[in-house]
């Protein structure tokens, strides 16, 4: 069955440079959600979209934005990047309903220098 | 979203059967109780939820005690691919469509011994 994809699933940055992770969902799933998990941590929710509407924010930084495009694929755009900013990325997919269990890609881990 | 307590981490034998406990006193009467695992350098993974009754999918069983304030995840037979941080989280049951995060809390490491 066709998985979350997330790309690229590595990259290095320096400070202050932009970034930018792609997230493509499961076919005919409407809600993509974006999670941070930093060295050590747990995941941590940054913003999610329904039907290509943002829908939740999180802890998303001011210097972080997203969107959910036409085809339901979703980008998140860092800027001014910083040495905290360093983790894995997460995309998830899932139908928007509570209940409905969301599917996780493999990650982006970016790594600031 | 109500608070969630797990175990730091526990130790398992393989081929014996896991229970994975998880408090959740101040769960409210709409909360579903899911279960995700983490296994190391890998996205986070959905094992099963439930609601008020007991459930059982491919993967695991999941406890709910009477009260539901409390649950238990049960690995049947654990492996050494089971060895991962297993999360409990409640998911409040809005009705309408849209999208609902998780909130990760500590979760419980297992180990699993061959």
């Amino acid at each position: 069955a066709a998985g979350v994809i997330q790309s690229p699933r590595h990259l290095i940055k320096e400070k202050r440079e932009t970034a930018t992770l792609k997230c493509y969902p499961i076919p005919r799933h409407d809600t993509v959600y974006w999670y941070q998990q930093g060295p050590g941590q747990d995941p941590q929710f940054l913003i999610s979209f329904y039907e290509k509407m943002q829908s939740d924010k999180g802890s998303i930084p001011d210097r972080f934005s997203a969107q959910q495009f036409s085809d339901y694929h979703s980008e998140l755009n860092m800027s001014s990047l910083e040495l905290g900013d360093s983790a894995l990325y997460f995309c998830a997919s899932s139908l928007g309903r509570s209940n409905q269990p969301q599917h996780f890609g493999d990650g982006t881990r970016l790594s600031i220098l | 979203d109500a608070k969630t307590t797990q175990p730091n981490s526990m130790e398992s034998n393989e081929e014996e059967p896991v229970h994975l406990p998880c408090n959740h006193s101040t769960i409210s009467g709409t909360d579903y109780i899911h279960w995700y695992r983490q296994l190391p350098s890998q996205g986070p993974e959905y094992v099963i939820h439930g609601l008020t009754s007991n459930v059982n999918n491919r993967m695991a069983s999941l406890a709910i005690a009477e009260d539901r304030k409390s649950s238990t995840l049960i690995l049947h037979r654990a492996t050494l691919r089971d060895a991962a941080v297993y999360y409990c989280i409640l998911r409040v049951a809005y009705s309408g469509a849209g999208s609902y995060q998780l909130t990760f809390g500590k979760g419980t490491k297992l180990s699993v011994i061959p």
